[in-house]
């Protein structure tokens, strides 16, 4: 099975910080790698699809990059509302999939 | 508007049974493939299970398998998640998700709200 590694698991910020989440897979899953948001008590919400395509309807701040093993969402201004738990997910064993263990992003 | 609404879940002592349902509107059902994925309380996601449009490819994560049967009824817009032997470890909410793809690229796009399954003596 591919083991989704996200780095950190927690990290505070502020209102109009510039911020990096990173993730990494134990083999190389090419660009199937997709970012989701997830709010308290809410479904998850897809972000970036294919490492760094934009979901239709998300702000553009979200961006992702990366391929092969190394991978990273970036928020380039934070907003209230983006403060939220973020996972990555291959789909390179489609349907087979699996998650990052989450990054909780908190206000500072 | 795609709607994905989760029911059947509740508390259940180990070793029992559950069926959950995820009825469908607002997009051609019969047309996607669909997952089951979970989330126990204050941990992350875990996919659960996938079945294809037309029912010919399922799978099953190991945690689950030989326990769980994924089925759909297209003419109902319904997927169904018959849990049997239930462990402690399978106390979870169930999110039904469907699948799409651009390209060989796939996603889970749309989710429903999810349904809490309990298991405990």
């Amino acid at each position: 099975d591919i083991q989704m590694t996200q780095s950190p698991s927690s990290l505070s910020a502020s209102v109009g910080d510039r911020v990096t989440i990173t993730c990494r897979a134990s083999q190389s899953i090419s660009s199937y790698l997709n970012w989701y948001q997830q709010k308290p008590g809410k479904a998850p919400k897809l972000l970036i699809y294919a490492a760094s395509s934009l979901q239709s309807g998300v702000p553009s701040r979200f961006s992702g990059s990366g391929s092969g093993t190394d991978f990273t969402l970036t928020i380039s201004s934070l907003q209230r509302e983006d403060f939220a738990t973020y996972y990555c997910q291959q789909s390179y064993s489609n349907p087979r999939y699996t998650f990052g263990q989450g990054t909780k992003l908190e206000i500072k | 508007e795609v709607q994905l609404v989760e029911s059947g879940g509740g508390l259940v002592q180990p070793g029992g049974s559950l069926r959950l349902s995820c009825a469908a509107s607002g997009f051609t059902f019969s047309s996607y493939s669909m997952n089951w994925v979970r989330q126990a309380p204050g941990k992350g996601l875990e996919w659960v299970s996938y079945i294809s449009s037309r029912s010919t490819t399922i799978y099953y994560a190991d945690s689950v398998k030989g326990r769980f049967t994924i089925s759909r009824d297209n003419a109902k817009n319904s997927l169904y998640l018959q849990m049997n032997s239930l462990r402690d470890e399978d106390t979870a909410v169930y999110y039904c998700a469907t699948e799409s793809n651009s390209g060989s690229y796939y996603i889970l796009d749309y989710w429903g709200q999810g349904t809490l399954v309990t298991v405990s003596s």
